[in-house]
């Protein structure tokens, strides 16, 4: 059973460029989260979507992002015109179901460098 | 800002002793909490999780308790081995809310 995917691993992106980050759920997991960790922090949220839906973006910047979660296929988390403070590990969490106790199963990271 | 805090970002231990991680939490209305091992490189990894009706959770080598009158969380993990060098965070999460609140983490290493 493969755990939560997530990909590039790795992403250089120039100043301006989109960034596009891919996750898909373990099997079975119909929602997805989305964190971002900068070097030596902890991670901070972003958003929580299901199937078709986005449940929670309070911690999605106003501008520039943007993430969906279609029916068919992976999360895609959307950056545009990325600048050099977007840097930073991206990590997406799948969950079975919702609720506050269910443990939410994190992926590799995708770590973006804007150059 | 964060409601999640840790006292210590790093500690350094001997291979076979015990460690303690310590989390304060400034959000009463937090009723679950995990804490999480990330090795360099790697997502975050479930280690144990705790609810506000305990104070005492075990799992294999690792201990969570949970202090809600000082609102303090602290891992230990019993016979540190080498493999247990990370980073360490706590989270937070209310009832009701689907999001997780991390702390900064602590980074432990083990000296031989």
């Amino acid at each position: 059973n493969a755990g939560v995917m997530q990909n590039p691993r790795h992403l250089v992106r120039r100043r301006g460029q989109e960034a596009r980050l891919r996750c898909s759920p373990m099997k079975g997991h119909s929602h997805v989260y989305w964190y971002r960790q900068l070097p030596e922090e902890g991670l901070k949220f972003m958003v929580y979507l299901q199937k078709e839906n986005i449940i929670d973006e309070s911690g999605m910047p106003k501008e520039r992002f943007s993430a969906e979660f279609p029916k068919e296929g992976p999360s895609i988390l959307r950056i545009q015109q990325v600048v050099r403070g977007d840097s930073a590990a991206y990590f997406c969490a799948s969950c079975a179901s919702g609720g506050s106790y269910n443990e939410q199963f994190f992926g590799p990271g995708t770590r973006l460098t804007v150059l | 800002g964060e409601s999640v805090g840790l006292h210590l970002p790093t500690l350094s231990v001997q291979e076979g002793d015990n460690s303690i991680i310590n989390c304060a939490y400034s959000n009463s209305a937090s009723d679950y909490f995990i804490w999480y091992k990330q090795e360099s490189g790697k997502g975050p990894q479930f280690i144990i999780d705790i609810r506000s009706n305990m104070d005492k959770r075990q799992g294999q080598r690792v201990t969570v308790l949970l202090n809600k009158t000082v609102k303090h969380l602290s891992l230990q993990i019993a016979a540190t081995q080498p493999g247990d060098s990370a980073v360490y965070f706590c989270a937070e999460n209310m009832e009701g809310a689907q999001k997780l609140v991390f702390g900064q983490g602590t980074r432990l290493t083990i000296n031989p």
